[in-house]
C-alpha cells in the first residue's frame, strides 16, 4: 500500500520559533510536493521538488523554505514562525514525468502558531 | 481569473439524487485531469483520473472537453457517504516535469 507519512498530525508552536515538517514517502517518487490549505483559498503550493537536492518554488514560498536530502524524504521549514502560517500542511509525492499518475498525499500536519 | 474554477457550491442533495459538478481550466497545455475527494479534517483522495474518452466508475462518471477545458463530475444515486468536498486537479507541464494545480473544491452534503 502506498504511503506519504508527516512527522505530526497537530503542532502548536510560538511566533518566532523555527518549525521543522517532516515528511516521508515509500513509492519511491521523485517528485514531492508541501502544499497549505485554508477555508476559501484551497491548496497553494508553497515548493516542490523533483530530485535529490532540488527544489523549486511555488505560488507562495515567502517564509518557507525546504529541504531534500534523500529521495524519500522532504522538510519543510519556517524560519521564524508566524500567526498567519497557522494552516493545514499537506505533503504529496508523484512521479515524475508521468503524466497520468496521480499525487498521493500524507495525512496532514495541522499548525497552530500562537 | 484562477487557473482551476469550480462551482462554488454548497450543493445540498437529499439522498438518491443525481449531482453533478463543473471544473473549467485555462491552461491549454494541461495534460491530465483528477478528481479528489476530501473529507472534513482529512488528506485528498485520489477519486478518479479523467480521461478524453469519459470514464465511469460505479456511480461517478468524469467527462473531459478539452476543446472547451471543462471538466464534469457526476454522482448518480447519492449516498450519505459521498458527503466530501470535491476537488478538481489538472496536471499542467512546468520547467521541471509536471505540477498539480488544484481547483477550489465544491462542497457536497447529501441528506437523508
Amino acid at each position: 500500500d502506498v504511503k506519504v507519512t508527516q512527522s505530526s498530525r497537530y503542532l502548536v508552536k510560538r511566533t518566532g520559533e523555527k518549525v521543522f515538517l517532516e515528511c516521508v514517502q515509500d513509492m519511491d517518487h521523485e517528485n514531492m510536493f508541501w502544499y497549505r490549505q485554508d477555508p476559501g483559498l484551497g491548496l497553494r503550493l508553497i515548493y516542490f521538488s523533483y530530485d535529490v537536492k532540488m527544489k523549486e518554488k511555488g505560488d507562495i514560498p515567502e517564509g518557507y523554505s525546504v529541504s531534500r536530502e534523500k529521495k524519500e524524504r522532504f522538510s519543510l521549514i519556517l524560519e521564524s514562525a508566524s500567526t498567519n502560517q497557522t494552516s493545514m500542511y499537506l505533503c504529496a509525492s508523484s512521479f515524475y514525468n508521468r503524466a497520468s499518475t496521480e499525487a498521493f498525499f500524507g495525512q496532514g500536519t495541522r499548525l497552530t502558531v500562537v | 481569473r484562477k487557473e482551476v474554477e469550480q462551482d462554488p457550491g454548497p450543493f445540498n442533495v437529499p439522498e438518491g439524487a443525481t449531482v453533478a459538478f463543473n471544473c473549467t481550466y485555462s491552461n491549454s497545455a494541461s495534460q491530465s485531469f483528477f478528481w479528489y475527494r476530501q473529507d472534513c479534517r482529512k488528506e485528498p483522495k485520489l477519486l478518479m483520473s479523467v480521461y478524453s474518452s469519459g470514464n465511469e466508475d460505479g456511480r461517478f462518471t468524469a467527462q473531459l472537453n478539452r476543446a472547451s477545458q471543462y471538466i464534469s463530475l457526476l454522482i448518480r444515486d447519492s449516498k450519505l457517504s459521498d458527503s466530501a468536498t470535491y476537488l478538481c486537479v489538472v496536471k499542467r507541464p512546468d520547467n521541471y516535469g509536471q505540477n498539480f494545480v488544484f481547483g477550489p473544491g465544491t462542497r457536497l452534503s447529501v441528506l437523508p
